[in-house]
């Protein structure tokens, strides 16, 4: 399976702010998924960025305040912009490559707290 | 509004207790069920992918069973250690690439 670079692995933020996750993967990946884990809630799924077009959203999320980068099929960034303390949570990227099983690599993490 | 719940929330349990935890999904439009283990500062890890209704799937000390039926799964671990303590993730799919998480089940294995 993949292995997944993420980082920063954790940050703390001021109010107002954007920071930008990296995720680099070290095999070539079509889809690429953005995932974010409020405290007590479950993950929940953010974009799916594929490259050369425009990340996929999902209910709830829009590209203002959360664009998504994918140069090429191994890279890809997350931005979250004009932080709130509702913001603090564990973001994480993920890829399928083994596409039967559809199962889910997933880098280690980015733990944003924003005070 | 699809849902995954999972339960117990959190668990603290005795070196060499055995124990387990439950997973409900929706029981329509299944296509696969996923357990994941994530250890705190770690990349959550696939355990089991659980696709057909009566499955069961054992890695080590750790196994699991589905019933698409009514909608649920069992996560079990035999005779468990503390490098077991993690939070154990069961994931929902109706065939597409996207997944339904639930919560988790944070648990914790005392020396």
């Amino acid at each position: 399976s993949a292995v997944i670079s993420q980082k920063p692995s954790r940050d703390i933020c001021q109010r107002g702010t954007s920071l930008t996750i990296q995720c680099q993967v070290d095999s070539q990946v079509t889809m690429m998924f953005w995932y974010r884990q409020q405290p007590g809630q479950s993950l929940t799924l953010i974009a799916t960025a594929n490259q050369g077009s425009e990340a996929t959203y999902e209910s709830g999320f829009v590209i203002d305040k959360f664009p998504i980068s994918r140069p090429n099929l191994t890279f890809s960034t997350l931005t979250v912009s004009n932080m709130s303390p509702e913001d603090s949570s564990i973001y994480l990227c993920s890829v399928s490559t083994d596409y039967r099983a559809n199962v889910l690599t997933f880098g280690a993490g980015s733990r944003l707290t924003v005070l | 509004i699809l849902n995954v719940e999972q339960s117990p929330q959190s668990l603290h349990v005795q070196e060499g207790d055995s124990t387990n935890f439950t997973c409900s999904f929706p029981s329509s439009n299944f296509y696969a069920l996923h357990w994941y283990r994530w250890e705190t500062a770690k990349s959550p890890e696939a355990l089991f992918v659980m696709t057909l209704n009566g499955d069961e799937k054992k890695k080590g000390r750790i196994s699991a069973t589905l019933n698409t039926k009514e909608g649920y799964s069992y996560l079990y671990i035999k005779g468990s250690q503390p490098e077991d303590s993690a939070t154990y993730l069961c994931a929902f799919s109706s065939g597409t690439y996207k997944y339904i998480f639930g919560t988790g089940t944070r648990l914790k294995v005392l020396a």
